[in-house]
């Protein structure tokens, strides 16, 4: 039982240009949402969160959008970098229960 | 400073043998997690420990015992491994409420059975 959907594995942008990720969960009780990014053979590092409360958090060149009614959040990257290629990781939590629960993973790759 | 390190960072091991995975925080947080990262990259929760009491257990074989001997440190150990047990297993810690304290996750044991 997948509640977070990542359905895109890969990526691929031009420096300077805008990426965009995107995440689907099924469970409406979750309440909290993040983004994680991970780098070959290290463990994945928090980047940007959002309580269900807002449509929008924004943290230098990263946004991430959420969608209630369509369960959908998005991480927007502008301008992308290469130094921004990596696994980004959707997760979500009903922070009643304090369970973090994981997409699969976009894997983003910039190119000079 | 490695704020969740995690050891060994890889394991090769035959199957029907006992293996044991380290965990240490210096974050000073009370809540300690196990994580599996299985080969179609899902990232799923095994574990969690707040203050050395055990608060997630998910439907993980009782071969996998987690052990806290204190609220910085949270072993693994793995009894009578079997193939399907190959995977990347992350440690990870939090302060309680993962609102105010996102997950630190140490860099990964990867754990080959054969």
């Amino acid at each position: 039982d997948q509640q977070v959907k990542q359905n895109s594995p890969s990526l691929s942008v031009q420096e300077g240009r805008i990426s965009i990720l995107n995440c689907d969960y099924t469970n409406s009780m979750f309440d909290y949402f993040l983004w994680y990014k991970k780098y070959p053979a290290e463990g994945p590092t928090f980047l940007i969160s959002i309580s269900s409360i807002k449509d929008k958090n924004e943290d230098g060149r990263f946004t991430v959008f959420l969608n209630k009614s369509a369960k959908h959040l998005s991480l927007h990257i502008v301008p992308s970098q290469p130094g921004d290629s990596a696994v980004y990781f959707c997760a979500a939590i009903n922070t009643g229960f304090q369970k973090l629960v994981f997409g699969t993973g976009t894997r983003l790759l910039v190119s000079p | 400073d490695t704020a969740v390190s995690q050891t060994p960072k890889y394991l090769v091991t035959q199957m029907g043998n006992d293996k044991s995975i380290k965990c240490e925080q210096n974050l000073g947080h009370d809540t300690m997690y196990w994580y599996k990262q299985d080969s179609k990259k899902f990232l799923k929760i095994m574990f969690s420990y707040n203050n050395k009491e055990l608060i997630i257990n998910e439907t993980v074989p009782n071969r996998f015992s987690p052990k806290s001997p204190d609220k910085a440190h949270l072993n693994l150990h793995i009894n009578s491994l079997e193939l399907g047990d190959s995977a990347v297993y992350f440690c990870a810690s939090s302060q309680e409420g993962i609102r105010d304290s996102p997950l630190h996750f140490g860099n990964g044991t990867r754990l080959t059975v054969t």
